[in-house]
């Protein structure tokens, strides 16, 4: 089975702050997305990356798929309260018929001002 | 398009009794998901639509649960009976492919007291 492991679990830092959390596997994904969920609605998509080794911006958040394709890095810079929620990676195993997304549990960050 | 629209928002009802969670996908998209959330376990794929026909429902936890969809504007997540290890967030979800960006809707708290 196919596992997504997010780290760490909880984070709370100041406004301000750096941050890096994880989402690493054992297994290949041909692509892999991030989510960030707030308080009370579904996860949107952030960010989707599928080459090894790629990294796009978007804004403040930095994101980084791993050389082979196993694990993904978000960085965020200068932390701010509206960052504040739940982020989630979720891997594309293309493998069989049934195709499906593995979803990690999650980094829930909270920005404190 | 209003985006995934799922009713009710908040669902409490006792153990035993019926429970029916109603989603409206995005026009156009061919996958419809149905996931449970929990702290726990994190976001759980119950079981996933294509072009109307359910192709997973390897996720949903025992025969209590049902789920269909009649059109491809409309799918119901049934839970009978009830019981309290039922309480969670569920959501649904739809999208072009299974693995490509999932759109979410708010999600429908429910309670089983």
């Amino acid at each position: 089975t196919q596992l997504l492991e997010q780290s760490p679990q909880f984070l709370s830092i100041q406004e301000g702050e750096n941050l890096t959390v994880y989402c690493n596997s054992s297994s290949v994904f041909s692509s892999l997305q991030w989510y960030r969920q707030e308080p009370g609605e579904g996860p949107v998509l952030l960010v989707t990356v599928v080459t090894g080794g790629e990294v796009k911006k978007l804004k403040r958040l930095t994101f980084q798929f791993g050389d082979a394709r196993k694990d993904s890095s978000l960085h965020i810079t200068a932390a701010q309260p509206g960052d504040t929620g739940l982020y989630l990676c979720a891997g594309d195993p293309n493998a069989g018929n049934n195709r499906k997304l593995i979803w990690g549990l999650g980094t829930s960050l909270a920005v404190n001002p | 398009d209003a985006g995934v629209i799922q009713s009710p928002r908040h669902e409490v009802t006792e153990m035993g009794q019926e429970v029916t969670l109603r989603c409206k996908p995005i026009s156009g998209h061919d996958y419809l998901f149905w996931y449970r959330q929990t702290m726990m376990r994190g976001l759980e794929l119950l079981i996933y639509f294509n072009n109307n026909v359910p192709i997973d429902d390897s996720g949903m936890p025992e025969d209590r649960f049902s789920a269909k969809m009649p059109n491809a504007s409309f799918s119901t997540l049934k839970i009978q009976p009830s019981e309290p290890r039922d309480s969670a967030v569920y959501f649904c979800a739809s999208s072009f492919l299974p693995v490509t960006e999932a759109f979410f809707g708010q999600g429908t708290r429910l309670t089983v007291v």
